[in-house]
């Protein structure tokens, strides 16, 4: 596709329930980034990939909070045991440049995010 | 560490007028750039104008414009000629170091016909 692909766009889980999202990113870009947004906040780091490495993750709340990509376009981020607090949107967003080399202008392109609510 | 501050939770402006959104920064980088992000109501985050911190020159895209100040790590976004699709949540955004990406709280623009 033409732009970032977040699913599912929506999830009601039930305290306790695991769940996965995915996120497609544009194709070729070598970046990947996952944001957590609560209501009426900005965007909070999760974690951040190049490749299929993971080179930051200080941003996953605990460790119930599990990312992966493996082959370097898919990523998956999932969380076990969800709690209450889990709940908000999580946007994917992928970036063309690698942190060496290269122009580097920093623009994420943002999916539509997917929407977590837990009961 | 990076960290963006906007204190405006909420702007409102008449069509046609002028705005200006406020944004402070600070960050241990000396090679970054500074972003305006504007996020609709369907929630899918577009940029808005970049500005590189090396570059003296203020960014410029159509109405939307910036006003840079190094020194005072200040950020800001005029928008001219305002539209009823500028109404939207604006998130201004700092990419330091590796391209990680810290985002403000944001502001809400609201545009009255």
């Amino acid at each position: 596709g033409a732009g970032v692909s977040q699913s599912p766009r929506y999830k009601v889980a039930k305290r306790g329930q695991d769940v996965a999202l995915r996120c497609d990113p544009i194709s070729g870009h070598v970046s990947l980034f996952w944001y957590q947004q609560a209501l009426g906040q900005g965007p909070e780091f999760l974690t951040y990939f190049q490749n299929e490495a993971q080179l930051d993750k200080s941003g996953l709340p605990s460790d119930r909070f599990f990312a992966e990509r493996p082959e370097g376009s898919v990523s998956t981020l999932k969380i076990q045991r969800t709690q209450q607090e889990d709940s908000a949107v999580y946007l994917c967003a992928s970036s063309l440049v690698r942190t060496s080399g290269g122009p580097r202008t920093g623009e994420l392109f943002f999916g539509e995010g997917s929407r977590l609510t837990v009961l | 560490a990076q960290t963006v501050t906007q204190s405006q939770p909420e702007m409102s402006v008449q069509e046609a007028e002028t705005v200006t959104l406020s944004c402070t920064y600070d960050t241990s980088e000396s090679d970054y750039y500074l972003f305006w992000y504007k996020q609709p109501p369907s929630r899918q985050m577009i940029l808005v104008i970049r500005q590189e911190a090396y570059k003296q020159q203020n960014a410029t895209e159509n109405r939307f414009s910036v006003n840079f100040q190094k020194a005072a790590k200040s950020f800001s976004l005029k928008i001219s000629d305002s539209q009823l699709g500028d109404a939207a949540m604006y998130f201004c955004a700092l990419s330091g170091g590796y391209q990680k990406v810290t985002f403000g709280i944001g502001t809400k623009l609201q545009v009255i016909p």
